[in-house]
């Protein structure tokens, strides 16, 4: 198994261009989600998605969107990348079964330039 | 938005000592309490999740109380070694399930 997926690993952009960072988990874990970390901040949802077919808003969702494309894989997408969204991204997956205990993909680095 | 605080923010102890970290949250709507280890430049990884008032879990040296009366739970680390240099998270499910609300973490520091 290798556990959740993230890609890229590193990526730079400019202030105004578009991404999709993309996450898969193989676990067949029903509930998905995007963190930031900042320093400082700790890991802050962006967003989540419960259930297949289900997104919803975490703490810090502006600037973002999401799409749950299938029961494994939940992407990222940045419309027009801003210099507040450089930072680390982590995808996570949960599945109740674990008692929601969250795993956690390596990251994307990102850098908005 | 949840109030999740940890503390110390940092600590930098001894090979030997023991030491231990205080997390603080609401204790309405409580479901469950997590707490992951986070090693830099890897990614977080899940050390106990804990439901129940008065629960105790313990991993090697690494152990865990919980009081959702109150809203809080304390992580013990014994003896602490140069490898458990790390940042360690606190995280409830308050409310939504599956969803957690992380602390920002006591960052731990060992030497020797």
């Amino acid at each position: 198994n290798a556990g959740v997926t993230q890609t890229p690993k590193f990526q730079v952009l400019k202030t105004g261009q578009s991404m999709t960072l993309q996450c898969a988990q193989d676990m067949n874990h029903n509930s998905m989600y995007w963190y930031r970390q900042d320093p400082g901040m700790g890991l802050r949802l962006i967003y989540y998605s419960a259930s297949e077919g289900t997104t919803d808003k975490g703490e810090v969702p502006n600037g973002y969107n999401v799409s749950r494309l299938n029961k494994r894989e939940f992407s990222l997408r940045l419309e027009s990348a801003a210099p507040s969204q450089t930072s680390v991204y982590f995808c996570a997956s949960s599945v109740r079964l674990a008692g929601w205990e969250q795993y956690f993909g390596p990251g994307t680095r990102l850098t908005v330039t | 938005i949840l109030n999740v605080e940890q503390s110390p923010q940092s600590l930098h102890v001894q090979e030997g000592d023991s030491t231990n970290f205080t997390c603080s949250f609401p204790s309405s709507n409580f479901y469950a309490l997590h707490w992951y280890r986070w090693e830099t430049a890897k990614s977080p990884e899940a050390l106990f999740v804990m439901t129940l008032n008065g629960d105790e879990k313990k991993k090697g040296r690494i152990s865990a109380t919980l009081n959702t009366k109150e809203g809080y739970s304390y992580l013990y680390i014994k003896g602490s070694q140069p490898e458990d240099s790390a940042t360690y998270l606190c995280a409830p499910n308050t409310g939504t399930a599956s969803k957690l609300t992380f602390g920002t973490g006591t960052r731990l520091q060992v030497t020797l």
